[in-house]
């Protein structure tokens, strides 16, 4: 699977929109946008996915640069639930298992 | 339901000894995975099971590490005899199907061992 390059830390004030950067210049056409997010002393949690158009759920946006090799993790209000560490992870539509490869992520503090 | 199950969530053991994970997937999951996370090498896989069939064990790191999935319903990691570098946290996560459609992970929350 393709690399991904994230920022290791960011900080946010409450209440104040978070855009969490993540290149993947590699990326394949196959290669699917994954992002967790592991709370403290707790694991890993899905946040959301995409493939080319930008997406939106309850938790979160994301963005999709036109040529995919970048994307953002939009978080619109952060809270003080929302330090974490945000992985931003590739993941081939065609590979036969459904591993993930985690890098290190981005630390994200909340200030209050 | 009531998630992945992880015990135990806490193991404190001495070098030599055997040590057993445990994990129970969510019901009617099909892929199991085992992690482990240190803050040196960060969150890494070990090998994942597909219908109780073990897949991948590329990341299992040495001899020492074993893992068997008996049922669908329970796998099991173990380490023997353990040395003060497995210490680390492992994680358990299951999902629904593998490949082609996107599957999202469930995971446990962890067990702490530390290996005196």
């Amino acid at each position: 699977d393709a690399k991904t390059t994230q920022p290791n830390s960011m900080e946010s004030n409450e209440e104040e929109p978070v855009h969490l950067p993540c290149n993947h210049s590699t990326i394949s056409g196959t290669d699917y946008i994954h992002w967790y997010r592991q709370l403290p002393s707790q694991g890993p949690e899905y946040v959301i996915h995409g493939l080319t158009s930008n997406v939106n759920n309850r938790m979160a946006s994301l963005a999709i640069a036109e040529d995919r090799k970048s994307s953002t993790l939009i978080l619109h209000r952060a809270t003080l639930r929302d330090a974490a560490v945000y992985y931003c992870i590739l993941r081939d539509v065609i590979s036969t298992g459904n591993q993930f490869y985690f890098g290190t992520g981005t630390s994200l503090t909340v200030i209050p | 339901d009531a998630g992945v199950i992880q015990s135990p969530r806490h193991e404190v053991t001495e070098m030599g000894q055997e040590v057993t994970l445990r994990c129970k997937p969510i019901s009617g999951h099909d892929y199991l995975f085992w992690y482990r996370q240190t803050m040196m090498r960060g969150l890494e896989l070990l090998i994942y099971f597909n219908n109780n069939v073990p897949i991948d064990d590329s990341g299992m790191p040495e001899d020492r590490f074993s893992a068997k999935m008996p049922n669908a319903s329970f796998s099991t990691l173990k380490i023997q005899p353990s040395e003060p570098r497995d210490s680390a946290v492992y994680f358990c996560a299951s999902s629904l199907g593998g490949g082609g459609a996107y599957n999202e992970q469930f995971f446990g929350p962890g067990t702490r061992l530390t290996v005196l």
